[in-house]
Order: structure tokens, then sequence, then C-alpha cells
């Protein structure tokens, strides 16, 4: 049972156009939102995060927005940069529980340039 | 030096060999976590724990065991590895009240 799913296993976008990576959950309970970024050869990084009390946060470059009532979640990123290519997890989590990271199947995402 | 550091990098061993993957942090984290990786499946969580005293099943434990020899080290071992253990893993801290997991650069395992 995915209770993160990640349904574009990959996306290919041009340089300087938006990126837009999408997340689905199941698990209502949960309430707490992350995104992180993978380089081959590397661990995960954390990029942003979103609590269920908002629905937009900005870092930058990056915007991840949350619809509650759908249960999805979604990274943009304006504009796009090679060094953007990368593998994106998103990952959700019950703050008030016990504090376990599900984390969706990732999207491969290419930056042309 | 990184501060989430995982040994080794990169094994090869046969089924049925005993093998333990090592995680040490410089962070001062309380909470530790191990995750696998496998095309497809994205990560998922395999044992994690709170303290020193603390251990909990993840999603797939089935196969693994930890043990939290102090603080800052948070071992992994299969007692009898299978070839469909063949996987990244990768070890994870987070600290107390903190919402953002810290990850290591994953040690990558083939069971032939």
């Amino acid at each position: 049972d995915q209770q993160v799913k990640q349904n574009s296993p990959s996306l290919s976008v041009q340089e300087g156009r938006i990126s837009i990576l999408n997340c689905d959950y199941t698990n209502s309970m949960f309430d707490y939102f992350l995104w992180y970024k993978k380089y081959p050869a590397e661990g995960p990084t954390f990029l942003i995060s979103i609590s269920s009390i908002k629905d937009k946060n900005e870092d930058g470059r990056f915007t991840v927005f949350l619809n509650k009532s759908a249960k999805h979640l979604s990274l943009h990123i304006v504009p796009s940069q090679p060094g953007d290519s990368a593998v994106y997890f998103c990952a959700a989590s019950e703050a008030s529980g016990t504090y376990k990271y599900i984390f969706g199947t990732g999207t491969r995402l290419k930056v042309l340039a | 030096d990184a501060d989430v550091t995982q040994t080794p990098r990169n094994r090869i061993t046969k089924t049925g060999k005993r093998i333990m993957l090592e995680c040490s942090q410089t962070k001062g984290h309380d909470r530790m976590y191990w995750y696998r990786q496998d095309p497809g499946l994205g990560l998922r969580l395999i044992y994690y724990s709170f303290d020193v005293k603390d251990i909990n099943k993840g999603e797939i434990s089935d196969g693994y065991s930890v043990s939290r020899q102090a603080q800052a080290k948070f071992s992994l071992s299969l007692e009898s590895a299978i070839p469909n253990q063949t996987a990244l893993y990768f070890c994870a801290t987070r600290a107390a009240g903190a919402n953002v997991l810290t990850f290591g650069a994953g040690s990558r395992l083939t069971v032939l």
C-alpha cells in the first residue's frame, strides 16, 4: 500500500521554464511534507517543506503547494536550471505521531540546456 | 568530514553471509533511521531509533536487525543475506523536535 505516490517517474523541461513535480498521498493523518533532491552517488538532501496548516511555502526558485482536500502537493521550480537535474522525492509524516517519514517513489527531472 | 558517515560505501557479498552496515553521525541528533532504495520503489523505512534504548520496526524490517551502540552510532545487520536485499541503503538522522532528516551518502550492497 503506497501511501505517498509520485506518478511521473521522469520529467524533461527546457532550461528557464517551469518544472512541476507532483505528489499524492492517501493518509489523512499526514501533517508535514518535505521534498528531497538526490544526485547520483549522493544521499538525498532536503529542499523544502510545508506544514499542513499552510497551502504554500516558497524558498527562492522553489515553491511547494499543498491541497489538503485533494491530498496533493506539488513542487514548482522557476526558472529551471541544468543543475536542478536530479531525482526528487516527496515525503510525508505525522508530526504528532511516530515521526516515521514515508517517501514516494521519486521523479527524475532532466533540465535541458 | 560528512555529518552522517556510512561504511562501507560499496559491498559485494554472497547469499547466506552476514553483513553489517554502519552509520555514525557528528550532528548530535538522537533520532536515527535506516532506509533502503530500490528502483521504482523509492525509499522504504527499515528501522528507526529515537534513543539508545528505543528501537522500532519500519515498513520492511524482516530479514534485518539493528543495533544502537551509542547516540552517534546505528548499525544495520543482515544475518543471512539474500539476493533481494541487493539495494542502496541510507542512514538518516533527525534532531528531536525538528522535521528534517539528514542523510548519509549511502551504502550500495550487492548480494550474489
